[in-house]
């Protein structure tokens, strides 16, 4: 059974500042690897997906990596900003299901 | 662009009643997925459907089934409610490739409040 780690569970950081989130599963054998965000009380906003056979995705200030054989992504954000305050969730797909860990809160302060 | 949409949005029921819930995936997704998030949890997977059958089954309790119709949307049914059936669900849709998982986009979801 797949499980998915997160860390840290919270981060507060001052604007400007370049972070790194984490995550790491228990099964390698993936498809893709999917980074959200969520706000409080609202959906799922996904942010980047990376299939099993790429090593990274950009989109704008956001970068994330994925290494299948260590069972590990990183979601780089750079030059962070109050609105990218949320909680980041990591869902790693096996094909028909998507499986998550229990998100960083992140909180950009100005 | 079209996103998922999901109906109600909010819905109070007392214990023991029943709830559907209804999900329109985005057009030309043929699949979809059900996921449950407790408060301060992490979203559950519950059940998905591709091309109307049943693909995959998670931890979705006997009280509760799903299906998924000839224009591709979904209904929950959750019968016998009970208080920790208190949560958001949220329905996702995509486009499968055979063999590969794929983006999976979810909706606003469903909170549903037991009385």
């Amino acid at each position: 059974k797949q499980e998915v780690t997160q860390i840290p569970a919270a981060l507060s950081v001052p604007e400007g500042e370049n972070l790194v989130l984490n995550c790491s599963f228990t099964d390698s054998a993936i498809y893709n690897l999917q980074w959200f965000r969520q706000d409080p009380g609202k959906g799922l906003t996904s942010l980047l997906l990376i299939q099993s056979s790429q090593r990274e995705q950009t989109s704008g200030r956001l970068n994330a990596s994925l290494d299948k054989s260590s069972g590990r992504s990183t979601l780089y954000i750079a030059a962070s900003q109050p609105g990218d305050s949320a909680t980041y969730l990591c869902g790693s797909n096996s094909g028909s299901r998507l499986t998550f860990g229990e998100g960083t809160q992140l909180t950009v302060n100005p | 662009a079209a996103g998922v949409i999901q109906s109600p949005r909010h819905l109070i029921k007392e214990k023991r009643e029943t709830a559907t819930l209804k999900c329109y995936p985005i057009p030309r997704h043929d699949t979809v997925y059900w996921y449950q998030q407790g408060p301060g949890q992490d979203p559950q997977f519950l059940i998905s459907f591709y091309e109307k059958m049943q693909s995959d089954k998670g931890s979705i309790p006997d009280r509760f089934s799903a299906q998924q119709f000839s224009d591709y949307h979904s209904e929950l049914n959750m019968s016998s409610l009970e208080l920790g059936d208190s949560a958001l669900y949220f329905c996702a849709s995509s486009y499968v490739r055979p063999g590969k998982g794929d983006e999976q986009f979810f909706g606003p979801g469903t909170r549903l409040t037991v009385l």
